[in-house]
């Protein structure tokens, strides 16, 4: 089992630009999140999704976008990269109980300049 | 909504001694309270949780403690090894499944 696979670990952009930014879990979890985490801030949850084809804000979903069209992907798009984007962005999954016993990846570290 | 302030920000402690770290919460209907440890590099673990209907929970040398009067929690690690250094985070569960982060404690074992 490789849990969950983020990548890629370090990207810079180019204000405006846009990019995916992938995750996949194998351990057949129904619900996957994504987060960002600032400096001295904690966790702060993007989007999570419930399922294949569900997906819901959470408390900062301005500026991103994602989908799941698999139990196994969760990609989560950028667009128009903004320098308030820049951030480290973990991907997570949990089985049975939404937001209980959350399994994180190892985080894509994003620049935007 | 639900906040959660987590103390201290930083905390060094000397190899063997223990550590304590504490959280509130602001809505007494949070149900869940799970701690996660992020070493440098990585993404946070699940070291420990406890549910409301449970005051005390241990796992070895780790524990945590849960006082719903007062709306509080802490870590507990007992024997500390140099391993044990991390930034450990503290969360809530609150009402419509809302799971809430404290804002991390960085704590280093000194050998």
């Amino acid at each position: 089992n490789a849990g969950v696979t983020q990548t890629p670990k370090f990207r810079i952009l180019k204000i405006g630009q846009s990019m995916t930014l992938q995750c996949a879990q194998d351990m057949n979890h129904n619900y996957m999140y994504w987060y960002r985490q600032d400096p001295g801030m904690g966790l702060k949850l993007i989007y999570y999704s419930v399922g294949a084809g569900i997906t819901d804000k959470g408390e900062v979903p301005n500026g991103y976008n994602v989908s799941r069209s698999t139990t196994e992907d969760f990609p989560l798009r950028l667009e128009l990269a903004a320098p308030s984007q820049t951030s480290v962005y973990f991907c997570a999954s949990s089985y049975r109980d939404r937001n209980e016993k959350l399994f994180f990846g190892s985080g894509t570290q994003l620049s935007v300049l | 909504g639900e906040n959660v302030e987590q103390h201290p920000s930083t905390l060094s402690v000397q190899e063997g001694d223990s550590a304590v770290i504490k959280c509130t919460y602001s809505d007494s209907a949070s149900n869940y309270f799970p701690w996660y440890k992020q070493e440098l590099g990585k993404g946070p673990q699940l070291i420990i949780d406890i549910r409301s209907n449970v005051g005390e929970k241990k796992d070895q040398r780790i524990a945590v403690t849960l006082n719903k009067t007062a709306k509080h929690f802490s870590l507990h690690i007992t024997e500390t090894q140099p391993e044990d250094s991390a930034v450990y985070f503290c969360a809530a569960v609150g009402p419509y499944e809302k799971l809430t982060f404290g804002t991390g404690t960085r704590l280093t074992i000194i050998p």
